[in-house]
């Protein structure tokens, strides 16, 4: 159980163009979903936080407006990278957290290797 | 500083030796503390987690937590090289929706 995808788990997209990489909780409803990213032996680092049905929370220094996260439905998040460059290639990875469940569960999806070109 | 330091490593052991990881933190309200297991190019997985301070053992994983030094360490037993990974620790705080705030990573190569 607490299985989380991402698709697509990798892509590459020129300079410019716009991304949209999905995460879904595919056997348990996820009221929150946390996106992140990873640059290569660095840690994860939060940019946002969003709740079914409301806007997301973003990460202080996170452009709302270059990463669009929507979370409409309880078992599926999108997170858009838009006009992409190439310092926004990078690890992104999801993670899921259940109602009712303990404050330090959360379960990860696999990440999305973003290359821009 | 930052809140969580994690030495990257990398940490090349032989198979079957004792690995320790560690962490240290500086925010005294974190009281959660897990530690996550990495594979290349994987989402991370839970591994362990520890509420305040304490042992906590599970197979050939250990997880110490001492409050009073801000100091937590990860502890393997019997290493594999199915054990080679980045080794992430994370901890949280009450409010904030207990969102963990993660070390680097410890990129641990156990070799036969």
């Amino acid at each position: 159980g607490a299985v989380v995808s991402q698709h697509p788990s990798w892509v590459i997209c020129k300079s410019g163009t716009s991304v949209k990489i999905e995460c879904r909780s595919l056997d348990f409803q996820a009221t929150t979903m946390f996106w992140y990213r990873q640059f290569p032996k660095q840690s994860l680092m939060l940019m946002a936080t969003s709740n079914e049905g409301s806007k997301a929370t973003y990460e202080q220094g996170v452009e709302k407006d270059k990463f669009l996260i929507n979370h409409a439905s309880l078992t599926l998040s999108t997170l858009t990278v838009t006009s992409a460059h190439p310092e926004d290639s990078s690890f992104y990875i999801c993670s899921a957290r259940q109602l009712g469940q303990a404050n330090y569960e959360q379960y990860f999806g696999p990440g999305t290797r973003l290359t821009v070109t | 500083q930052k809140e969580v330091e994690q030495d990257p490593g990398p940490l090349s052991v032989p198979e079957g030796a004792i690995v320790s990881l560690n962490c240290t933190y500086s925010n005294s309200a974190f009281q959660y503390f897990m530690w996550y297991r990495q594979y290349s190019r994987k989402g991370p997985e839970l591994l362990m987690y520890t509420y305040s301070s304490g042992n906590k053992e599970d197979g050939r994983f250990t997880a110490q937590v001492d409050k009073s030094s801000k100091y937590i360490s990860l502890f393997i037993r019997d290493s594999q090289p199915s054990d080679s990974a980045t080794y992430l620790c994370a901890m949280s705080a009450p409010g904030g929706s207990y969102i963990p705030t993660f070390g680097r990573g410890t990129s641990l190569i156990v070799h036969p």
